[in-house]
């Protein structure tokens, strides 16, 4: 079974530029959840997709950020315009099923963004 | 509010010496609480849960937690550490809306 995936691996850009991250998670999975760690901080939820819906976007910092998960597949994270706080590494994860028991989220290696 | 709290930023231990890397929380109503593992240039791996029954947990890689409800703590724990077992350990509790509430971090360093 492939693990999720995540494109880039890295990503440098200037400030006021846009970025888009990519997260494919592992097939089957309706559970989609985006994190980041800032600056050596905890790791922070952004936001979480059921299939194609967005469950929960609470976490979302600002509206600069925009995701989407159309056809409830893979997930796209853009960043519009990109400031220097935005520096971090973006997880994305997935898990299978929702219910009253726990769910193990499995998680993408990553994208480091650096805002210069 | 929800919380995880990792006190120590780094935790240095010699190899084959007992390892414990802490963690408490605050969290209404009973918790889930898990140990994920990140590795330089890889992902955060799984290691371990607690979702109720005994409290200790057993996990991944030999590692092992102990759930004390008094004292609201999940402490991350290995008999024997190796020096492969160097790296990045966050705690996590899960959130009212399935999201995973995370401490900060403890840079694990298992010396020769």
């Amino acid at each position: 079974e492939a693990g999720v995936t995540q494109f880039p691996s890295h990503s440098v850009i200037e400030k006021g530029q846009t970025v888009t991250l990519r997260c494919d998670p592992i097939s089957g999975h309706d559970n989609l959840y985006w994190y980041r760690r800032v600056m050596g901080k905890e790791i922070k939820f952004l936001l979480h997709f059921v299939k194609e819906s967005k469950q929960d976007e609470s976490g979302m910092p600002n509206n600069r950020f925009l995701a989407e998960r159309t056809g409830g597949t893979y997930s796209t994270l853009k960043v519009q315009p990109a400031e220097l706080e935005d520096s971090g590494v973006y997880f994305c994860a997935s898990s299978h099923s929702r219910g009253p028991a726990y769910n193990e989220q499995f998680f993408g290696p990553g994208t480091r963004l650096t805002v210069l | 509010a929800q919380s995880v709290a990792q006190p120590e930023d780094q935790v240095n231990v010699a190899e084959g010496n007992p390892l414990t890397v802490k963690c408490t929380y605050s969290v209404s109503g009973n918790p889930y609480l898990f140990w994920y593992v990140q590795y330089p240039n890889r992902g955060l791996q799984f290691l371990l849960k607690y979702i109720t029954g005994d409290n200790l947990v057993k996990g991944s890689y030999g590692f092992e937690a102990e759930f004390n409800k008094s004292q609201t703590s999940f402490h991350l724990k290995k008999p024997s550490a190796l020096v492969s077992d160097s790296a990045l350990y966050f705690c996590a509790v899960r959130g009212s809306n399935y999201q995973l509430i995370w401490g900060a971090g403890t840079k694990l360093i298992i010396k020769p």
